[in-house]
C-alpha cells in the first residue's frame, strides 16, 4: 500500500533551468510534507515542508507546491544548478508516521 | 548537523544470527525512528520511540525490535536475520518546538544477510 507516490524515477535537466519533481498521495489524513534530498552513501537531507493548511512555502530556489484537492504536491528548484544533482523523496507524514515515494533521480546538466 | 551517528556503519552476516544496530545522538530529542531504505520502497519506517522505553511499531516492524533505556540511544535488533533484511538502515531524530517538525537523519548502515 503506497500510499506516496513519486511516478518519475529519473529528471534530467540543464543547468539554469527550471526543475519540477512531482509526488502524489491518496491518505487525506497527510498533515505535513516534506521533501528530502539524498546524495549516495549519506543520509537523506531535509530541504523544504510545508503544512497541510497551506499551499506554497519558499526557500532561496526552493519552492513547494500544494493542491490538496489534487492530493499533488510539487518541488520547484530555479535556477538549477549542478550541485542539485541528486534524489529527491517526497515524504508526508501525520502522527509520527511518515511515508516516503520512491525518489526522482534530478540530474543538472552544466 | 543533528549530532546523529550511527554504528556499525558497514555490516555482513549470515541468515538466523542476531544483529543489533545502534543509533546516537547528542542533543537530547525526544523522538527517535528507524527506517530501512529498498530499490523501488523510498524510506520505509520500522519503530519509532517517543521517549525512554516508550517505542511503538511502523509500516514494516515484523522481525524487528527495539529498545531506549536511555534518551541518546535507541537500538534496532534483528533476532534472526534473513536475507530480506538486507537493506540500508537510517536512523532519524525529530526536532520538535519549531515552525516545523522535520526529521533528521543519520549517514546509515548498510546490512548485508548472507
Amino acid at each position: 500500500d503506497q500510499q506516496v507516490k513519486q511516478n518519475s524515477p529519473s529528471l534530467s535537466v540543464q543547468e539554469g533551468r527550471i526543475s519540477i519533481l512531482n509526488c502524489d498521495y491518496t491518505n487525506s489524513m497527510f498533515d505535513y510534507f516534506l521533501w528530502y534530498k539524498k546524495y549516495p552513501a549519506e543520509g537523506p537531507t531535509f530541504l523544504i515542508s510545508i503544512s497541510s493548511i497551506k499551499d506554497k512555502n519558499e526557500d532561496g530556489r526552493f519552492t513547494v507546491f500544494l493542491n490538496k484537492s489534487a492530493k499533488h504536491l510539487s518541488l520547484h528548484i530555479v535556477p538549477s544548478q549542478p550541485g542539485d544533482s541528486a534524489v529527491y523523496f517526497c515524504a508526508a507524514e501525520r502522527n509520527n508516521d511518515m511515508r516516503f515515494g520512491a525518489g526522482t533521480r534530478l540530474t543538472v546538466k552544466p | 548537523d543533528a549530532g546523529i551517528t550511527q554504528s556499525p556503519r558497514h555490516k555482513v552476516t549470515e541468515t538466523g544470527t542476531p544483529v543489533t544496530l545502534r543509533c546516537h545522538q547528542t542533543e537530547n530529542h525526544r523522538y527517535m525512528y528507524w527506517y530501512r531504505q529498498d530499490p523501488g520502497h523510498g524510506l520505509r519506517l520500522i519503530h519509532y520511540s517517543y521517549g525512554v522505553k516508550d517505542t511503538d511499531k511502523g509500516e514494516v516492524s515484523d522481525g524487528y525490535s527495539v529498545s531506549r533505556s536511555k534518551t541518546e540511544d535507541f537500538l534496532l535488533t534483528l533476532e534472526s536475520a534473513t536475507s530480506s533484511q538486507t537493506s540500508v538502515y537510517f536512523c532519524a531524530i525529530k526536532e520538535t518546538g519549531g515552525t516545523y517538525n522535520e526529521q533528521f537523519f543519520g549517514p546509515g548502515t548498510r546490512l548485508t544477510v548472507l
